[in-house]
C-alpha cells in the first residue's frame, strides 16, 4: 500500500535550524515534494527531488533516498514567518499523496 | 506571478443542496486537480482532469462528484447532494507539462455544509 510518516511537531528557536524528516511507501514514484501550508492557507510549493540526493533552495533543502524511501526538509536561519505546517507528498500517476503534516513552530 | 484562484472562498449550504465549486487555472497548464482537507486532517487527492476528461479519481470522488470544464478558463466541482461530512476545504490546482510536475494550488473553498 502507500504510506508516509513525518512527525506531528517540532519546535525551534529563531535563527536556528530544522530537519523534518519524511518516511515513505509506494509502488509508484514520480517525485517528492515539500509544500508549506500556513493555518487556513493553501499549500505552497517548496521543493521537488526526483532523483536520490540533495537539492538547495536559499534557506530551504531538501534530501532524497529512493532507495530508503526516505526524504528530509531542511530550514535554516528560522524565522518567525517560517511557523507553519510542513507537508511531504509523493507522486504517483500525477497525483499527490500527502503526509499529516508537520507543525513546526518558531519561538523568540 | 500567475496564480490559481478559486470562488467563492468560503461556501454555506443546507444539507441536500447541490454545490458547485470553481477554478481559473494557471493559464498555460494542462492538468488540472481537486483535492480536499477536512478540519485537521491530511490534504487528499479527489480528482484528476487532462485532455478534457478524467484521468483518475480517488474512492472519496464517488457519483456525487462530478467535474466539468465549460469554456477555456474555468474548471469545476459539483457536489450533487451535499452531506454533512463533505464539509472540507476544497483545493484546486494545475500542473503544466514538462520535466517538473509541480502542482500549483488554489487558496481553497471552505465548504460549510449545515
Amino acid at each position: 500500500g502507500q504510506n508516509i510518516d513525518q512527525p506531528t511537531e517540532m519546535t525551534a528557536t529563531e535563527g536556528a535550524i530544522v530537519q523534518i524528516n519524511c518516511t515513505y511507501q509506494t509502488s509508484g514514484f514520480n517525485g517528492l515534494f515539500w509544500y508549506q501550508q500556513h493555518a487556513g492557507e493553501a499549500p505552497t510549493f517548496l521543493s521537488y527531488n526526483v532523483l536520490d540526493g540533495l537539492e538547495e533552495k536559499g534557506r530551504f533543502s531538501s534530501f532524497l533516498s529512493r532507495s530508503k524511501g526516505y526524504s528530509y526538509l531542511l530550514l535554516k536561519e528560522l524565522q518567525m514567518k517560517d511557523s507553519a505546517s510542513y507537508l511531504c507528498a509523493f507522486e504517483d500517476d500525477y497525483k499527490l499523496s500527502f503526509g499529516a503534516g508537520t507543525t513546526v513552530t518558531v519561538r523568540a | 506571478e500567475p496564480e490559481v484562484t478559486q470562488t467563492p472562498s468560503h461556501q454555506v449550504t443546507q444539507m441536500g443542496q447541490e454545490v458547485i465549486l470553481r477554478c481559473v487555472p494557471i493559464s498555460n497548464h494542462l492538468y488540472f486537480y481537486w483535492y480536499r482537507q477536512i478540519l485537521g486532517q491530511k490534504v487528499e487527492f479527489l480528482v484528476s482532469f487532462y485532455n478534457n476528461e478524467i484521468s483518475e479519481k480517488s474512492e472519496i470522488f464517488d457519483d456525487q462528484f462530478s467535474v466539468e470544464r465549460p469554456d477555456g478558463s474555468n474548471f469545476t466541482l459539483k457536489i450533487r447532494s451535499t452531506k454533512l461530512e463533505d464539509s472540507a476545504m476544497y483545493f484546486c490546482a494545475s500542473r503544466e507539462t514538462g520535466e517538473k510536475n509541480i502542482q500549483y494550488f488554489g487558496a481553497g473553498t471552505r465548504l460549510s455544509v449545515l
